[in-house]
């Protein structure tokens, strides 16, 4: 059973640092990963997706990276801003099946950026 | 067109209250997907539905019904729900080739 883990719980930074969120799954026999923005009571904004062939995608200030051997992801974020703030949640779909749409959530990185 | 709509934004019911959530995406996608997301925690895959059809239920209890009438359009049809059902309803859609899934604003549902 795959298994997500998002690392830290939460962050606090000041504005203009670049910044790291982790996340880790437990089969590497992933199709995707995909890295969301969530606002407090909105839905998820997709951010980043990664196919398992892939090694990064840059979106902006925003680079992901994928090492799928190790079962690593990690979001960078140059130059945080306050509008920043939010919850950032890594989810990953498998390979096979009707495994292929079903996404499993890490329990998400609260980012604070303060001015 | 990247969006998918929902509605209501919220809604109110009893426990025994029938009442529909609705979704709708233009964007050609072929799968689209419920999910439950309680306060402070990550969304809940509840059924997922490719090419119109029921492919997967996360072993959902009956008071949640699903329905798929055609492309672009996805319901939930609630009834007799319980004060623990009360949660934030997603509805997300993506093509079944990159699987990259979008998702609609969410309806606050809360059970009294």
């Amino acid at each position: 059973k795959q298994e997500v883990t998002q690392i830290p719980a939460a962050l606090s930074v000041p504005e203009g640092e670049n910044l790291v969120l982790n996340c880790s799954f437990t089969d590497s026999a992933i199709y995707n990963l995909q890295w969301f923005r969530q606002d407090p009571g909105k839905g998820l904004t997709s951010l980043l997706l990664i196919q398992s062939s892939q090694r990064e995608q840059t979106s902006g200030r925003l680079n992901a990276s994928l090492d799928k051997s190790s079962g690593r992801s990690t979001l960078y974020i140059a130059a945080s801003q306050p509008g920043d703030s939010a919850t950032y949640l890594c989810a990953v779909s498998n390979a096979g099946g009707t495994s292929y749409g079903k996404l499993t959530f890490g329990q998400g990185t609260i980012l604070t950026v303060h001015p | 067109d990247t969006e998918v709509t929902q509605t209501p934004k919220h809604l109110v019911m009893g426990m025994t209250n029938k009442k529909s959530l609705k979704c709708e995406q233009h964007m050609g996608h072929r799968a689209m997907y419920w999910y439950k997301q309680k306060a402070k925690k990550p969304p809940e895959l509840m059924f997922v539905y490719s090419y119109e059809k029921l492919s997967i239920n996360e072993s959902v209890p009956s008071r949640f019904s699903p329905e798929c009438p055609n492309s672009s359009l996805l319901n939930l049809h609630l009834h007799a729900l319980q004060p623990e059902d009360s949660a934030l309803y997603l509805c997300a859609s993506s093509q079944l080739t990159s699987y990259e899934q979008y998702f609609g604003p969410g309806t606050r549902l809360t059970v009294t």
